[in-house]
């Protein structure tokens, strides 16, 4: 069974902490990509990873950061949380064919 | 550039009733069309596609068919069920790039 993990379902943090979100997938894709789902606005993305060490920017990369040291895995930083930073954050990973779309159960990220 | 327009929700129906969800979009070339479900606390689970103009995706009693002539791709389902309560993504994906969503459609179904 295909599997995107992601590292925390719901995680709390401080303003100005730096906050480490993580997602593993299993299927030796080789995209895989960040969004945000907020009410009303749908899913933005933040950045995408084509391959190993690659990144792009998404819609909304502004106070985000990523890293992608290998294949399996891609980490979303934020530098210095803020409030509104606070949403859910979907993590996908994408194979060669259309119907190869598979996301994480998402991490729900409160800054206090 | 490239996007998708839904229709607002919430989506109130009664058990039985039929189902229809508007998407409508915008994109040079010819995307690959989709639509999500997410049910309440859980990730976005792919229900269904389109991959080339007049097909239709169908999929647990729903269905949708990409209409070229009206860039639309609207989600129907004849008789909608409580378990079907959950939001609804229309999205698109042009020669394998990052997938473009709308904003949502939230179904609620009461029996």
């Amino acid at each position: 069974d295909v599997k995107v993990t992601q590292s925390s379902r719901y995680l709390v943090k401080r303003t100005g902490e730096k906050v480490f979100l993580e997602c593993v997938q299993d299927m030796d894709h080789e995209n895989m990509f960040w969004y945000r789902q907020d009410p009303g606005l749908g899913l933005r993305l933040i950045y995408f990873s084509y391959d190993v060490k690659m990144k792009e920017k998404g819609d909304i990369p502004e106070g985000y950061s990523v890293s992608r040291e290998k294949k399996e895995r891609f980490s979303l930083i934020l530098e210095s949380a803020s409030t509104n930073q606070t949403s859910m954050y979907l993590c996908a990973s994408i194979g060669p064919r259309p119907d190869e779309q598979y996301f994480g159960p998402g991490t729900r990220l409160t800054v206090t | 550039g490239n996007s998708v327009t839904q229709m607002e929700g919430p989506v109130t129906l009664s058990e039985e009733a039929f189902l229809t969800i508007n998407c409508t979009y915008t994109a040079t070339g010819y995307p690959s069309l989709f639509w999500y479900v997410q049910y309440p606390g859980e990730g976005l689970q792919l229900l269904l596609k389109a991959t080339k103009a007049d097909d239709k995706g169908s999929n647990k009693g729903f269905e949708a068919t990409y209409r070229k002539e009206t860039t639309s791709f609207h989600l129907e389902k004849g008789s909608v069920q409580v378990s079907d309560s959950a939001v609804y993504f229309c999205a698109l994906d042009q020669a394998g790039t990052a997938l473009i969503f709308g904003k949502g459609t939230t179904l609620s179904v009461s029996s």
